[in-house]
């Protein structure tokens, strides 16, 4: 079975500062990796997502995740935070391909709070 | 805007009673919705696939008969909690994935936060 692990339950970073949010994975096969984020009252949004191809993603408001195969990991980064970032950040996974494509695997969470 | 829109987002409900979530997905068809729950201080845990036209499909540990599903149409697919009990109390969440694409992202619904009370 899969299982996500999340580092850090909760980060606390002035703004500025830079991030870096880890997520390990555990799976044998081929798998789609995401960085979901969750902003107080509001649903889950997509930061980024990695399928194939270069292992260092970029996604929106100036995230990126590198996957590093060999090491089951896929974390995620900011070089500078803002106030806004202060949210709930979710790494999943599913089965590349497949019938359970849609099927996500979800870390506990990180809720990171920024101070102004 | 959003493309998946979930239906309460607050109930509160007394114990012995059954409480219907709706899950629609706006922007396109979905022959396939799942149903997540989130305890507080924990990570979303899947509970179903909702199968449009057939059977849910339900994850290890997941009564079937409490948490009854319905996926009617391509962009509905309805959770009943049936019997709630306090302990059911939780945040329900769903997601839709594009028919037919594989390897594709997933868009979530808003949640409905349940008290059973």
């Amino acid at each position: 079975a899969q299982s996500v692990s999340q580092h850090n339950h909760h980060v606390i970073l002035s703004e500025a500062a830079s991030l870096e949010l880890g997520c390990n994975y555990s799976y044998g096969g081929t798998v789609n990796l995401f960085w979901y984020v969750q902003y107080p009252g509001q649903h889950l949004q997509l930061l980024l997502k990695y399928f194939s191809g270069d292992p260092l993603v970029k996604g929106i408001k100036g995230f990126e995740a590198e996957f590093i195969k060999s090491k089951f990991s896929f974390n995620l980064r900011k070089p500078s935070v803002q106030w806004s970032d202060t949210a709930e950040y979710f790494c999943a996974v599913t089965n590349a391909g497949g019938t359970s494509y849609g099927k996500l695997t979800f870390g506990q969470g990180t809720i990171l709070t920024v101070h102004p | 805007g959003a493309v998946v829109s979930q239906h309460p987002s607050r109930v509160i409900c007394k114990s012995g009673t059954s409480v219907k979530i709706e899950c629609r997905s706006l922007d396109f068809q979905a022959t396939t919705m799942f149903w997540y729950r989130q305890f507080p201080k924990q990570s979303l845990m899947l509970m179903a696939t909702s199968n449009e036209g057939s059977k849910a499909t339900y994850e290890q540990g997941v009564e079937k008969d409490k948490f009854l599903i319905n996926h009617a149409s391509l962009t509905l697919s309805t959770l009943t909690v049936t019997s709630a009990h306090p302990e059911d109390s939780s945040f329900y969440i769903c997601s839709v994935t594009r028919a037919g694409l594989m390897n594709t992202e997933a868009f979530f619904g808003q949640g409905t936060r349940l008290t059973v009370v």
